[in-house]
């Protein structure tokens, strides 16, 4: 199946600092990202869906000015984490996923790990 | 809008003996149904999925899952568990036209030695 990549995989870091984390796919193109947040044994939340080349489309209660997301090519999409907040902290996970045929799965990254101090 | 439910928190069983973990969902027309499941600090890996066709679809691993239609159900199955299934399965449903996948809360999956 097709590969989606996340990095880092983990990182800690200080309150009030941005954090970057990045989304591929590594072979294929994918128009479609997705990131999502899961915190300790609970269902995925979706926060925002992206298309390559245009603004992402943010669920209701995220804030975009906290959670950057750049889709700038069909393989990488990013997510920056704007001063970061103990509550911030969270397994970040992104999802990518050919347009066609619009039954495509999703194919999952193996998520990154944010610890704010 | 699209939902999940997957009505039990854990499911465990022994170790060779069948495994069955239950969805039902709601869609406002034709589903496309996902099972993935996640190992401890990693992400969701496809097992497989219903789009049309056979109502009895195979995927990874030797899992399964049925379709029913009239009970708006996408069960996952296993005839003989393994210890290394251990792990959280969650099923996710699409409506044809929307974007966004919709995930139930997940169930942990137990195999004891």
């Amino acid at each position: 199946g097709a590969v989606v990549s996340q990095h880092p995989s983990r990182v800690i870091c200080k309150s009030g600092t941005s954090v970057k984390i990045e989304c591929r796919s590594l072979d294929f193109q994918a128009t479609t990202m997705f990131w999502y947040r899961q915190f300790p044994k609970q269902s995925l939340m979706l926060m925002a869906t992206s298309n390559e080349g245009s603004k992402a489309t943010y669920e209701q209660g995220v804030e975009k000015d906290k959670f950057l997301i750049n889709h700038a090519s069909l393989t990488l999409s990013t997510l920056t984490v704007t001063s970061a907040h103990p509550e911030d902290s969270s397994f970040y996970i992104c999802s990518a996923r050919d347009q066609w045929p619009s039954y495509n799965e999703q194919f999952f990254g193996p998520g990154t790990r944010l610890t704010v101090l | 809008a699209q939902s999940v439910a997957q009505p039990e928190d854990q499911v465990k069983v022994a170790e060779g003996n069948p495994l069955t973990v239950k969805c039902t969902y709601s869609v406002s027309g034709n589903p496309y149904l996902f099972w993935y499941v996640q190992y401890p600090n990693r992400g969701l890996q496809f097992l497989l999925k219903y789009i049309t066709g056979d109502n009895l679809v195979k995927g990874s691993y030797g899992f399964e899952a049925e379709f029913n239609k009239s009970q708006t159900s996408f069960h996952l199955k296993k005839p003989s568990a393994l210890v290394s299934d251990s792990a959280l399965y969650f099923c996710a449903v699409r409506d044809y036209g929307n974007n966004r996948l919709a995930f139930g809360k997940g169930n942990q999956v137990v195999v004891i030695p």
